[in-house]
């Protein structure tokens, strides 16, 4: 199994509801990444979680917050996002470390009303 | 700081044409560089990495320290390899995905 899979694909939420993100991989990767992809604009890292623990917070505001609750799940929860936060949202898998590569999931695509 | 660059947003070939996708770099240390391509519909993918020194699906790239850049080469280019293709650096010294993205190319190979 070399997938990463995230769930839902689409997701439309108001800007007073709560809702998660769902990242799955059973490669035995020990870090885990998300990534926020605006149209035609390339990825741009979130929050990278090395050994279940977070490692780096790109400056993301407190409406987003990561959860790594194992190794093989990483979930991003939301709650009063704005419209701007509209964009997909990619989730990506590695071993730790150097010398490998990155696995990308197809992302979840976040629309906010 | 770290850079990506790829100064062509669009490139346009004609099958069998020979294809170079442009990546300039700025980072202090010493980098690791990607190229990750992401088809109609499909996630994004690696296609390769200058650490590996392969050639996939035709494509090689080398990693020029002293002009610091990368770029993608293919000598005769499919209508298949139409695609968005990124270049990627990640630090060394730190976990592969942890990547810094130039804003893409997008290649269109024509019949």
């Amino acid at each position: 199994d070399t997938e990463v899979t995230q769930t839902p694909k689409h997701l439309v939420m108001g800007m007073t509801n709560k809702k998660s993100l769902k990242c799955e991989q059973h490669m035995g990767h020990r870090a885990m990444y998300w990534y926020k992809q605006k149209a035609k604009k390339p990825p741009e890292l979130m929050f990278v979680y090395s050994y279940e623990k977070l490692s780096i917070n790109e400056s993301v505001p407190s409406r987003f917050s990561p959860e790594c609750p194992n190794s093989s799940l990483l979930n991003l929860h939301l709650h009063a996002l704005q419209p701007e936060d509209s964009a997909l949202y990619l989730c990506a898998s590695s071993r730790a470390g150097r010398d490998t590569e990155a696995f990308f999931g197809q992302g979840t695509r976040l629309t906010v009303v | 700081a770290q850079r990506v660059t790829q100064p062509e947003k669009l490139l346009s070939v004609f099958k069998g044409a020979p294809v170079e996708l442009k990546c300039n770099y700025s980072y202090s240390g010493s980098p690791e560089l990607f190229w990750y391509v992401q088809y109609s519909r499909q996630r994004l993918q690696l296609l390769l990495r200058h650490i590996s020194r392969e050639s996939i699906k035709g494509f090689t790239a080398d990693l020029n320290k002293g002009e610091t850049s990368f770029h993608l080469k293919k000598p005769f280019a499919q209508e298949e390899d139409s695609a968005m293709y990124y270049c990627a650096l990640s630090g060394r010294c730190t976990n592969a995905g942890k990547s810094t993205f130039g804003d893409g190319t997008t290649l269109t190979v024509k019949p």
